[in-house]
């Protein structure tokens, strides 16, 4: 079955970049059915869709407008994996960080398989 | 964008209904089809119950059912059962010539 394997640090210091991957096993990040996700979760802003990356003939990638100026999800074919980047964090980007995978099943919009999640605490 | 509208708790007893509502917008909710349903207990990632409005995954209890009218989604479980005690959240396309996929706020779900 698709699991999804999230790594990286916990603790981020302010105005430095936040730097998640998640491995792919069951899928490969380079489907042509699938859209690879970062999801993030805390208390003051609930869930919130970060952005995500997939492969349609060519590598495509989509931003939430709250993050985009300071996003980037990249994927990594060699290790099957994608990976996240946030740059000039604030106390503000402490949450619940997780990956997810939607497909054309749920166009794209439905969100079946989630990594395990990874607490990351933005302080000095 | 602004986040879907859930109640923020519902309750209910073992064996009955219940239903979360999930309020947008014509620019969301109203019209696109793409509505999806999260159940999370605590300290678990979100798992997919409904999308697509009323599709149902492979392995979700056919208990868990969703529906739309107008800008409003929602999600009815029927014979509750102490293992549904959870939060709920609801989640769209948010339109508007964006990318972004709005969340609802979450709805608790108490089995008395």
């Amino acid at each position: 079955q698709v699991q999804l394997q999230q790594s990286g640090p916990g603790l981020v210091e302010p105005s430095q970049t936040l730097s998640l991957t998640c491995a792919i096993s069951g899928d490969y990040v380079s489907s042509n059915t699938a859209a690879w996700n970062w999801i993030r979760q805390s208390p003051s802003r609930g869930l919130e869709w970060l952005g995500r990356t997939y492969y349609r003939s060519k590598w495509y990638d989509d931003y939430a407008v709250s993050v985009k100026s300071r996003i980037t999800v990249n994927p990594d074919t060699s290790k099957n994996q994608f990976s996240l980047q946030l740059n000039s964090v604030t106390p503000e980007d402490t949450a619940v960080y997780y990956c997810a995978r939607a497909t054309s099943a749920g166009s794209y919009y439905a969100f079946d398989i989630w990594g395990r999640g990874t607490m990351v605490t933005v302080s000095s | 964008q602004s986040a879907l509208t859930q109640p923020a708790s519902v309750s209910g007893s073992p064996g009955q209904s219940i239903t979360i509502s999930c309020t947008g917008t014509s620019s969301d909710i109203g019209t696109y089809n793409v509505v999806s349903w999260y159940q999370q207990h605590p300290g678990k990632a979100p798992k997919l119950l409904i999308y697509e409005g009323s599709k149902r995954p492979s392995g979700v209890s056919n208990r868990f059912s969703g529906s739309k009218s107008g800008n409003t989604a929602s999600l009815t479980i029927s014979g509750l059962q102490a293992e549904d005690e959870a939060d709920y959240y609801c989640c769209s396309y948010a339109g508007s010539g964006t990318f972004d996929v709005l969340f609802g706020g979450g709805t608790k779900l108490t089995v008395l």
